[in-house]
């Protein structure tokens, strides 16, 4: 099947420093990625909808200054959480359909700020 | 707009006993569905999926699903469990009709198999 990555898989940073999260789709291409936060225990929340060579689509609720999103190519998305701060912990997932009826996952990014 | 909803929390199941998760969907066309698991610290794979025919969908790991359209369920069952399959389950569904390519997730559903 096809597989999406993520880099990096775990991170720790201090208060008010920035984190750069890559989403790769590896063996197909992706026109548009989905960036979701998950809390311990609950559901996926969409933050974002990421299409290549435009900008970003966000969510209610989030602060598009904080959670940069840059879709460069076909196949990379980054995330950047700019000014972290310890609510920001959290586990970030990202996907891509691979066609109209299939999405794959990445394998997450679990954020700590310190 | 799309909507899913499963009712359980947690669910317990004796190793070797048959499981159901269950899901209840609600969209404006006809849906399609979809059965992910987690298990702790990753990302969400794939189980199955229902797009059109049979109703009875056979997915990964000796898991199925059946769509009832009349009462807009789409549970996911095996018929003898594993202390492996003890995980969260989520049910997701995506509008045919709908603009957004988007899934929508339920809250999810904690299966844990007792050995």
């Amino acid at each position: 099947g096809a597989v999406v990555s993520q880099h990096p898989s775990r991170v720790i940073c201090k208060s008010g420093t920035s984190v750069k999260i890559e989403c790769r789709s590896l063996d197909f291409q992706a026109t548009t990625m989905f960036w979701y936060r998950q809390f311990p225990k609950q559901s996926l929340m969409l933050m974002a909808t990421s299409n290549e060579g435009s900008k970003a689509t966000y969510e209610q609720g989030v602060e598009k200054d904080k959670f940069l999103i840059n879709h460069a190519s076909l196949t990379l998305s980054t995330l950047t959480v700019t000014s972290a701060h310890p609510e920001d912990s959290s586990f970030y997932i990202c996907s891509a359909w691979t066609s109209v009826y299939e999405q794959y996952f990445g394998p997450g990014t679990r954020l700590t700020v310190t | 707009a799309q909507s899913v909803a499963q009712p359980e929390d947690q669910v317990n199941v004796a190793e070797g006993n048959p499981l159901t998760v269950k899901c209840t969907y609600s969209v404006s066309g006809n849906p399609y569905l979809f059965w992910y698991v987690q298990y702790p610290n990753r990302g969400l794979q794939f189980l199955l999926k229902y797009i059109t025919g049979d109703n009875l969908v056979k997915g990964s790991y000796g898991f199925e699903a059946e769509f009832n359209k009349s009462q807009t369920s789409f549970h996911l069952k095996k018929p003898s469990a594993l202390v492996s399959d003890s995980a969260l389950y989520f049910c997701a569904v995506r509008d045919m009709l709908g603009s957004a390519r988007q899934l929508t997730f339920g809250s999810g559903t904690q299966l844990t198999v007792l050995p």
